[in-house]
């Protein structure tokens, strides 16, 4: 069984900081980590993924990921924010092989300000 | 348009009716997923499908409904709604490279 704890259910932050939002993750098999982006009324998109490779994971609008399989952990990362970043953000998990099905951490929602 | 959608978007109904929510997706991915989305519990897989007439069920199944007799809809019925069913839900679909593309939703309301 996979699952993931997305550590902070909010974080707010000034427009042009840096900003971290945290996922850590169990499994008991090799997993490949996804994180996803929720505007408001919206579904979710796809940020960016990691399958394997290269630990550090560029994604769109400027967000990084790292893979830390030593820590169990996933985070995500963009240098300088904008306002437009304000949504919420989904970590999730894989266990590769056949099936395809996620597990979605409980989110985070990130609030930029001016 | 290409893409996935849902319908309807907007839906009250009141306990003890069935609804049923529609997905249809113009990719003919062969993975298909039902989710819903509530406060504090992100998102929780209801229903998949894999292919036509092949349908398992996911983390929180009790009291939903799926059939898949084409490739592209992956209806979700509720047989007879319960106030605990108030939720948005999401269907998604997936090729074989891993990422799901999500509908726009489906935000419904038990009385």
């Amino acid at each position: 069984a996979q699952s993931v704890t997305q550590l902070d259910s909010q974080v707010p932050v000034f427009e042009e900081a840096p900003v971290e939002l945290r996922c850590n993750y169990s499994s008991s098999v090799s997993v490949y980590l996804f994180w996803y982006v929720q505007y408001p009324n919206q579904g979710l998109q796809l940020l960016l993924k990691y399958l394997s490779g290269s630990t550090l994971v560029k994604g769109i609008n400027g967000f990084e990921a790292e893979f830390n399989k030593s820590q169990t952990s996933f985070h995500l990362r963009k240098p300088s924010v904008h306002i437009s970043d304000t949504a919420e953000y989904f970590c999730a998990v894989s266990g590769g092989g056949s099936n395809y099905k996620l597990t979605f951490g409980k989110g985070t929602l990130l609030t930029v300000n001016p | 348009d290409a893409g996935i959608t849902q319908s309807p978007r907007y839906k009250i109904t009141e306990t003890g009716r069935q609804v049923t929510l529609m997905c249809h997706q113009t990719w003919s991915h062969s993975y298909m997923f039902w989710y819903r989305q509530d406060l504090g519990h992100g998102l929780r897989l209801i229903y998949y499908s894999a292919a036509a007439d092949i349908t398992d069920k996911g983390e929180v199944p009790d009291g939903y409904v799926v059939s898949r007799s084409k490739t592209e809809n992956f209806p979700l019925t509720l047989e007879s709604a319960t106030r605990s069913q108030t939720s948005v839900y999401f269907c998604a679909s997936s090729d074989f490279t891993d990422t799901q593309y999500f509908g726009p939703g489906t935000r419904l309301t038990v009385l």
